[in-house]
């Protein structure tokens, strides 16, 4: 059982370059999440979809764009990037039944911007 | 808008001593409240979560947390530190926004245990 898979582990951009982030969940969750960690910050909500074809913005949406054309798949892209999207990036899924929407995180993908 | 506050972004203890990691929330009603630990360049893993059943709940790893609605808490303990207790923890809450759930988290707490 895979759960949340982030691709690439790791990754160095240079400023205006653009890449795409890859998540992928095998829990046939409705809900996904990709949020930035920065240190003394916690997680920032970057963008959320509650179902394939629907995403929308979180705090910092700023600098990134997202798709769900399955429910699987939920990649993050950035445009033209920027030292201030140096981060971590967290890949998350969850249900949204009973018992609360308990969220499954991606092992991380760190981005540095130079 | 609904906040996360955790008190305190370093907390040092003895190991064997007690662990309290404090989380406090602003919802104009109950949420769901999470904690969450972070190990060294891993990601998050759920410690416990309350979704107003009983108010104190129990997790993995001898961890536990209480909801208190009246002073909008939810803190963390643990009645013994152990040296692999030492990672950082987050405390969650998620409430229903336009018919959607989602997910907020507090700055984190970072705990050195000590020997």
């Amino acid at each position: 059982n895979a759960g949340v898979t982030q691709t690439p582990k790791f990754r160095i951009l240079k400023i205006g370059q653009s890449m795409t982030l890859q998540c992928t969940q095998d829990m046939n969750h409705n809900y996904m999440y990709w949020y930035r960690q920065d240190p003394g910050m916690g997680l920032k909500l970057i963008y959320y979809s509650v179902g394939a074809g629907i995403t929308d913005k979180g705090e910092v949406p700023n600098g990134y764009n997202v798709s769900r054309s399955t429910t699987e798949d939920f990649p993050l892209r950035l445009e033209l990037a920027a030292p201030s999207q140096t981060s971590v990036y967290f890949c998350a899924s969850s249900y949204s039944g009973t018992g609360g929407p308990e969220a499954f995180f991606g092992q991380g993908t760190r981005l540095t911007v130079v | 808008a609904q906040s996360v506050t955790q008190l305190g972004s370093h907390v040092s203890v003895s190991e064997g001593a007690l662990v309290l990691l404090r989380c406090n929330y602003s919802s104009s009603v109950p949420p769901y409240l999470f904690w969450y630990v972070q190990y060294p360049n891993q990601g998050l893993q759920l410690l416990l979560k309350y979704t107003s059943a009983a108010t104190l709940v129990k997790g993995i790893n001898g961890f536990e947390a209480e909801f208190k609605k009246s002073e909008t808490s939810f803190h963390l303990t643990k009645p013994s530190a152990h040296m692999s207790d030492a990672a950082e923890y987050f405390c969650a809450v998620s409430l229903l926004s336009g018919g959607y759930n989602k997910l907020i988290f507090g700055a984190g707490t970072r705990l050195a245990v000590h020997p």
